[in-house]
């Protein structure tokens, strides 16, 4: 099955900087990679995903890099504000036939420093 | 729109007690439906899926099981809780449509004692 790493496991910035989290994934059939965002005691929720078909995305001051042929692919926030703070989840899937049965990496918590 | 509701949001329960967590879904019908354990510190993980009423399917062995005996309520269930129980359960539902967005409920926080 499946297996994705994330790394780092926490991050730690100022206010203003930028943050990069980077996750490897295990099978090459994945071609749905969502990240999710998670604030202290609440669910998690989608910030931005990417399909296979596409090398990078962005939406605002998050932008998500992939790349296929080495099974890895990165978040990366541009000048990071103190409600930037959460736990942020990569994920990958076969979404042609597996849409919903996300594999998880661990996370990766981001504190940023006013 | 599409609401996700599930209860209880929190829980204590003895080790051996049993277990039914609710999840219900407004404003779809047929949706997929899924649920996910958080244990402290780690990732999600995900314990079943529902493709429809009385269809389950299980991703992992464990000491849980689920059931989905209408359209839009999954119910996850346990007759002897252990330890290794305790966690963040997480409901989901998927939306089919174009971004296959996966939509998380406020989850239940089961600690096991």
């Amino acid at each position: 099955g499946e297996n994705v790493e994330q790394h780092p496991s926490t991050l730690s910035v100022q206010e203003g900087d930028s943050a990069v989290i980077k996750c490897t994934y295990s099978d090459s059939a994945s071609n749905y990679f969502p990240w999710y965002k998670q604030e202290l005691g609440k669910r998690p929720q989608l910030i931005i995903d990417i399909r296979s078909n596409v090398g990078e995305k962005k939406d605002q001051r998050i932008a998500v890099t992939l790349n296929k042929t080495a099974k890895h692919f990165s978040l990366h926030i541009t000048e990071t504000q103190p409600e930037d703070s959460a736990v942020y989840f990569c994920a990958a899937s076969r979404s042609s036939t597996s849409y919903g049965k996300l594999t998880f990496g661990q996370g990766t918590i981001l504190t940023v420093h006013p | 729109s599409q609401t996700i509701h599930q209860w209880p949001a929190t829980l204590v329960q003895p080790v051996g007690s049993p277990l039914s967590l609710e999840c219900t879904v407004e404003g779809t019908s047929n949706p997929n439906l899924y649920w996910y354990r958080q244990a402290a510190g780690r990732g999600l993980q995900l314990l079943f899926y529902s493709v429809g009423i009385g269809q389950i399917s299980s991703e992992v062995p464990q000491n849980l099981s689920a059931s989905r005996p209408q359209d839009r309520q999954f119910i996850l269930s346990s007759k002897k809780l252990l330890l290794s129980d305790s966690g963040f359960y997480l409901c989901a539902w998927l939306d089919r449509g174009d971004t296959g967005e996966l939509f998380f409920g406020e989850g239940s926080r089961l600690t096991v004692l």
